[in-house]
């Protein structure tokens, strides 16, 4: 079984540009999530995907946005960087009606 | 909303000793409960999971942890620590019927180091 993969694993940007992370989901699986996980502190939830439509939010405001493709692949992107979106981005794919999730290795995203 | 504590950020232990690592979290529906290791470098793995049933549930590698409802608690615990679980981890629950059912909230974490 294939296992959840993130692109690129490492990034820098400039404050006010525009990022894409990439997440490619474990096979068999419908959903994705993604969560930020600055240093120091545990992932908090950006948003969830099903049938390309988001269908759950956490604390984050709209220049965080995403998409899910048919294939089940997604990608999270961040307008207007700021300083404080440095952080590891995670992706979790899982199946709807279960709860077990698997984790990809991360995009570590530096905003200087 | 939602919150998870876990009562340790740093613990440090020798080879041998027993580990017990606090979770709690604050909701108080039905819950789904997990424990997570993050090893240096690598991405969030699994250790051990409990959906229903027994509330002693066994994960991999000697874990095991014990969800005590009235307490609102999911501690991890290892009756000996080895210098290869130094790592970092993270309690995480998720409600039937939290908003958002697939959403899992995690604890702030807690770094082990195990001194060899």
């Amino acid at each position: 079984e294939t296992g959840v993969t993130q692109s690129p694993t490492h990034l820098i940007k400039t404050r006010g540009q525009q990022v894409t992370l990439r997440c490619s989901s474990q096979s068999g699986h419908n959903t994705v999530s993604w969560y930020q996980q600055a240093l120091g502190q545990g992932p908090q939830f950006i948003f969830q995907y099903y049938r390309e439509e988001e269908n759950g939010r956490g604390n984050f405001p709209p220049r965080f946005s995403g998409l899910q493709f048919p294939n089940y692949s997604s990608e999270l992107n961040v307008n207007a960087l700021e300083l404080d979106d440095s952080a590891l981005y995670l992706c979790a794919s899982s199946f709807t009606g279960g709860y077990g999730y698997t984790f990809g290795s991360g995009t570590r995203l530096t905003v200087v | 909303a939602q919150s998870v504590s876990q009562h340790n950020h740093h613990v440090i232990l020798s080879e041998a000793a027993s580990l017990e690592l606090g979770c709690n979290y604050s909701y108080g529906g039905t819950v789904n409960l997990f424990w997570y290791v993050q090893y240096p470098g690598q991405h969030l793995q699994l250790l051990l999971k409990y959906f229903s049933g027994d509330p002693l549930v066994k994960g991999i590698k000697g874990f095991e942890a014990e969800f005590i409802k009235s307490k609102f608690s999911f501690n991890l615990r290892k009756p000996s620590v080895q210098w290869s679980d130094t790592a970092e981890y993270f309690c995480a629950v998720n409600g039937i019927y939290m908003e958002y059912g697939n959403k899992l909230v995690f604890g702030a974490g807690t770094i082990l180091r195990v001194k060899s």
